[in-house]
């Protein structure tokens, strides 16, 4: 079956401009997360949804990122006026339940990488 | 704060040797923990999850451990080949994931 998609798979920046990231849940899952890799790095939670709720968004590390999931299935990470700093990957995880119980897997996407030249 | 360390940070071996990659946390309210394998310019796979409950979880040539108490899980990969190279993080989870930084593996022809 499908899996996790993200587009696009590789997006270059200027410094300054705005870019739109987006996740495709596998069909039906209820949560969905998203993380930041640095180069080098394991991943970094920064926001999680509950459907269409988004239930934790302490890992955004300044106001110019900005997620949704309007209708509870495809969701986009926004930054606006990207910086050097935020170049890394973003990788996007969906769960079929809530994330609350033992059993509970995340599956992955293949991940967005950002280059903000 | 949960706090992930994974070590050693690389790791080369010969063919057939077996591989031990380890990782401590600092919080042990943890749902589970799960190990994961990433490929250069790939997402994440996962190779197992250990429930909170549970002290081990095996597939095929992969064997990890859990001590909760102690905050330390270990992964176990029996006989490595070649096509085990890759980075392995390992994760806990509370809803969401804290990941350690990896262990980036060499297995040598």
């Amino acid at each position: 079956g499908a899996g996790v998609s993200q587009s696009p798979r590789y997006k270059v920046a200027k410094r300054g401009q705005d870019v739109a990231l987006r996740c495709d849940p596998i069909s039906g899952h209820v949560s969905l997360f998203w993380y930041q890799q640095a180069l080098g790095q394991g991943p970094e939670f920064l926001t999680y949804f509950q459907n269409e709720a988004q239930l934790d968004k302490s890992g955004l590390p300044s106001d110019r990122f900005f997620a949704e999931r309007p209708e509870g299935s495809v969701s986009t990470l926004k930054i606006q006026r990207t910086q050097q700093e935020d170049s890394a990957v973003y990788l996007c995880a969906s769960s079929l339940a809530l994330g609350t119980q033992s059993t509970d897997t995340q599956y992955f996407g293949p991940g967005t990488r950002l280059t903000v030249l | 704060k949960q706090e992930v360390t994974q070590i050693p940070a690389a790791l080369s071996v010969p063919e057939g040797e077996n591989l031990v990659l380890n990782c401590s946390f600092t919080d042990s309210a943890i749902y589970n923990l799960q190990w994961f394998r990433q490929d250069p310019g790939k997402g994440l796979t996962s190779l197992l999850l250990i429930q909170s409950s549970q002290r081990e979880q095996t597939s095929g040539r992969l064997n990890a451990s859990l001590d909760k108490s102690s905050g330390r899980s270990t992964l176990y990969i029996a006989a490595s080949q070649p096509g085990d190279s890759a980075t392995y993080l390992c994760a806990v989870t509370v809803y969401k994931l804290s990941f350690g930084a990896g262990t980036t593996v060499t297995v040598r022809a």
